[in-house]
């Protein structure tokens, strides 16, 4: 399965800042997708990223807030804008392949 | 759409003792479901899957789990709990993945608490 790299691993921000978090696969995937794990609770999907076409936002997340770029088929960037304590969560990326996901790391996020 | 309910936000059992952790699911198209464990300050660790093929799955550390169809469960199952199981599982359903494509839904997690 894939290994996926994400960077940073945590950050403290102040708020109204913008943070941007990268993920780099070692193989070449078609989706990318990004979530969100709020303190104490599950994982809720913010975007599904394809290369060379827009990210598809879930409900609740726009693209003004959580910009995504994804620029070739292993790397893929999301940025928390205007962050506000509210923001603070884990952020993670996962790739699909074959019948499985994977997942990074993930990035601990605590704005102040 | 597809979604996943598990029963029991906290579970607790002795050392030795069998875990089970339940898991419901809603799929309008056949499922694909897994589990996942996330240890404290780390990221998701996938234990199993199912994809259609085997009703019984048998994942890492000694879990396994069985889908089944008419009671549209995949509970998670292990004989005997070790101190190191302690951990926040997920049970997460995708639909068929076509090209690897298609979004993960996550249930709520059950926390287990291992106690000697």
């Amino acid at each position: 399965s894939a290994v996926i790299s994400q960077k940073p691993s945590r950050d403290i921000c102040q708020r109204g800042t913008s943070l941007t978090i990268q993920c780099q696969v070692d193989s070449q995937v078609t989706m990318m997708f990004w979530y969100r794990q709020q303190p104490g609770q599950s994982l809720t999907l913010i975007a599904t990223a394809n290369q060379g076409s827009e990210a598809t936002y879930e409900s609740g997340f726009v693209i003004d807030k959580f910009p995504i770029s994804r620029p070739n088929l292993t790397f893929s960037t999301l940025t928390v804008s205007n962050m506000s304590p509210e923001d603070s969560s884990i952020y993670l990326c996962s790739v699909a392949q074959g019948r499985g996901y994977t997942f990074g790391s993930g990035t601990r996020l605590t704005v102040v | 759409a597809q979604s996943v309910t598990q029963l029991g936000s906290h579970v607790s059992v002795s050392e030795g003792a069998l875990v089970l952790l339940r898991c419901n699911y809603s799929s309008s198209v056949p499922p694909y479901l897994f589990w996942y464990v996330q240890y404290p300050n780390q990221g998701l660790q996938l234990l199993l899957k199912y994809t259609s093929a085997a009703t019984l799955v048998k994942g890492i550390n000694g879990f396994e789990a069985e889908f089944k169809k008419s009671e549209t469960s995949f509970h998670l199952t292990k004989p005997s709990a070790h101190m190191s199981d302690a951990a926040e599982y997920f049970c997460a359903v995708s639909g068929v993945l076509t090209g690897g494509g298609n979004k993960l839904t996550f249930g709520t997690g059950t926390q287990l608490k291992v106690e000697l």
